[in-house]
């Protein structure tokens, strides 16, 4: 079955870094690729997305590109506030059908 | 537009109590959803609506019964749940595979 694994966390990291969190995922056919954020006490928002390979989803600074040969769709951001300290979920939708398979989340802290 | 609505946000009942969970969206998705979330752990789906028709129920207990009204609103149905069944609630509609979620409610067994 479809599977999607996130480098675990937490991840702390000081204002202005480069932060990078890796998700790879196993799936059949061209899997839709998501980034969905948690803030604490809130519902989950779809941050970026991207829908075939070699796509970049793009928002809010942050970016990452499906890459299919590595199956991977690693977020990054070039320098983190400590407004984006927040749970960050990698999700795919598999070719038919629109169900969800959600990594396990990390917790990013950026501190002042 | 890519609002959904959760009614309401905090909700906290006894085990034999009845409530109900309340979703809206009016982006005119076809496809709606219910997740229940632990602390600190993906979200996990209990059921799908595709046309007001219910396509998935993950093997839910029997004391959570979802009702889909019309297109646009979605409901959970709570009657003598477990203090384990605590969590946060969340509801989601979709578009072209794309989900969209609402806030959540909290809901607190006791």
């Amino acid at each position: 079955g479809d599977s999607v694994t996130q480098m675990e966390g937490p991840v702390t990291l000081s204002e202005e870094a480069f932060l990078t969190i890796n998700c790879t995922y196993t799936a059949t056919g061209y899997p839709s690729l998501f980034w969905y954020v948690q803030y604490p006490g809130e519902g989950l928002q779809l941050l970026l997305k991207a829908t075939k390979a070699d796509d970049k989803g793009s928002n809010k600074g942050f970016e990452a590109t499906y890459r299919k040969e590595t199956t991977s769709f690693h977020l990054e951001k070039g320098s983190v506030q400590v407004s984006d300290s927040a749970v960050y979920f990698c999700a795919l939708s598999p070719t038919s059908g629109s169900r969800l398979t959600f990594g396990e989340g990390t917790q990013l802290t950026v501190n002042p | 537009d890519t609002e959904v609505t959760q009614t309401p946000k905090h909700l906290v009942m006894g085990m034999t109590n009845k409530k109900s969970l309340k979703c809206e969206q009016h982006m005119g998705h076809r496809a709606m959803y219910w997740y229940k979330q632990k602390a600190k752990k993906p979200p996990e789906l209990m059921f799908v609506y595709s046309y007001e028709k219910l396509s998935i129920n993950e093997s839910v207990p029997s004391r959570f019964s979802p009702e889909c009204p019309n297109s646009s609103l979605l409901n959970l149905h709570l009657h003598a749940l477990q203090p384990e069944d605590s969590a946060l609630y969340l509801c989601a509609s979709s578009e072209y595979r794309v989900q969209f979620f609402g806030p959540g409610t909290r809901l607190t067994v006791l």
